[in-house]
């Protein structure tokens, strides 16, 4: 069945490190790959997401490239802020054209904190 | 929208008694989804629905939980008796699937605020 690796954490950073968050899958066939936040005291929300091999997906700096020959999607930014600090969490799902599907599995999750 | 709306935010009760859990999608969202989350287990999908039809409850553990979701716009999670072991965060999240010229929305999931359960 399909499954997500992360990186386990916690990460502690200075502000303006670069961050990298380790993310693999194995899944059959061509998965979607996605990065949701969680921020203190709410409910995920979507950071970004790729659809085929070689995709880039970004938004608010950060950045994941689809891997399909390391089966990756690592999680970067150059420079990390304080607001930063959150969970995040790698998920895939079933390939875009698979339309019977909305279920995305998630990896664990990685606490991130940032310190001024 | 206001996005997908969740109450109680907060709930603590005492182990035996029923406590329901309530969703309100993002309109014109045809799935819905129930998660659990605890620090031990993660994030874990317990029942999800198209077009309030359940469609996979293979996660729901065990009797002592319910979901149903008797029309587009309202959705509830029960437990009855509750025991300390569900104490957690219930989110619910809906999606919809659109395609337009541009691009395709699939799989994104919006979640709402989630409700903290305390069963003593």
């Amino acid at each position: 069945g399909n499954s997500v690796t992360q990186m386990e954490g916690p990460v502690t950073l200075s502000e303006e490190a670069f961050l990298t968050i380790n993310c693999t899958y194995t899944a059959t066939g061509y998965p979607s790959l996605f990065w949701y936040v969680q921020y203190p005291g709410e409910g995920l929300q979507l950071l970004l997401k790729a659809t085929k091999a070689d995709d880039k997906g970004s938004n608010k700096g950060f950045e994941a490239t689809y891997r399909k020959e390391t089966t990756s999607f690592h999680l970067e930014k150059g420079s990390v802020q304080v607001s930063d600090s959150a969970v995040y969490f790698c998920a895939l799902s079933g390939p875009p054209w698979d339309f019977g599907n909305e279920k995305l599995t998630f990896g664990t999750g990685t606490r991130l904190t940032i310190i001024p | 929208d206001a996005g997908v709306i969740q109450s109680p935010r907060h709930e603590v009760t005492e182990m035996g008694q029923e406590v329901t859990l309530r969703c309100k999608p993002i309109s014109g969202h045809d799935y819905l989804f129930w998660y659990r989350q605890t620090m031990m287990r993660g994030l874990e999908l317990l029942i999800y629905f198209n077009n309030n039809v359940p469609i996979d409850d293979s996660g729901m553990p065990e009797d002592r939980f319910s979901a149903k979701m008797p029309n587009a716009s309202f959705s509830t999670l029960k437990i009855q008796p509750s025991e300390p072991r569900d104490s957690a965060v219930y989110f619910c999240a809906s999606s919809w699937v659109q395609r337009w010229e541009q691009g395709l929305a699939k799989n994104i999931q919006y979640f709402g605020a989630g409700t903290r359960l305390s069963v003593l």
